[in-house]
């Protein structure tokens, strides 16, 4: 089982639509969660950390389900703009150097 | 005023040589890493260095070498290219003694194709 899971996608959606992406991990000493954006061709970008009570950013919603093991997202009234790969990203020991990546859900928003 | 910077963008080379990629962050970060993105965008770790020390070493082939002169600069040689080694390569840095601090800043890619 991979340490980070994610649907592939591609997720396709017209502006303006609520899109959600789950993602699950396997090493319930899991410490930190985050959201990175992949734009195609670029370089990672940190969207959001996740907290244990969910977090919002604008128009992003994080949530965090310890007992199930998995991470989500949610961005509502979706724009061309939101395009790209989201990187679901867990760390298990508290350093940058332990970060373990998923290998990301891409969302292609359409209009 | 790029704050992870690293060169070259793109390098194709034949199997066989050896390259080396650069990168520079002016950030101020103790800490600088190596990641590398395969065909399926699976990104993983290979080195990490705080402050010129190794600290990560992933289970990389010795053919790969970081040399970091200071803790600005984390360079990646490569050594006798291998098909396989065709990837992304990208260089991170984040602040904090060992990465404690885990935000990571990446550098834009370079992208390495061995024929």
């Amino acid at each position: 089982r991979k340490e980070v899971e994610q649907d592939p996608g591609p997720f396709n959606v017209p502006e303006g639509a609520t899109v959600a992406f789950n993602c699950t991990y396997s090493n319930s000493a899991s410490q930190s969660f985050f959201w990175y954006r992949q734009d195609c061709r670029k370089e990672p970008k940190l969207l959001m950390s996740v907290y244990s009570s969910g977090n919002e950013d604008g128009r992003f919603t994080a949530q965090l389900n310890r007992a199930s093991q998995y991470i989500s997202l949610l961005i509502r009234d979706s724009k061309l703009s939101d395009s790209a790969t989201y990187l679901c990203v867990v760390n298990w020991a508290g350093t940058a150097s332990k970060l373990t990546f998923g290998t990301g859900t891409r969302l292609q928003v359409t209009l | 005023d790029t704050a992870v910077s690293q060169t070259p963008k793109y390098l194709v080379t034949q199997m066989g040589n050896d390259k080396s990629i650069k990168c520079e962050q002016n950030l101020g970060h103790d800490t600088m890493y190596w990641y590398k993105q395969d065909s399926k965008k699976f990104l993983k770790i290979m080195f990490s260095y705080n402050n010129k020390e190794l600290i990560i070493n992933e289970t990389v082939p010795n053919r790969f070498s970081p040399k970091s002169p200071d803790k600005a600069h984390l360079n990646l040689h490569i050594n006798s290219l291998e098909l396989g080694d065709s990837a992304v390569y990208f260089c991170a840095s984040s602040q904090g003694r060992r990465g404690s601090n885990e935000k990571l800043f990446f550098g834009s890619g370079t992208q390495l194709s061995v024929l």
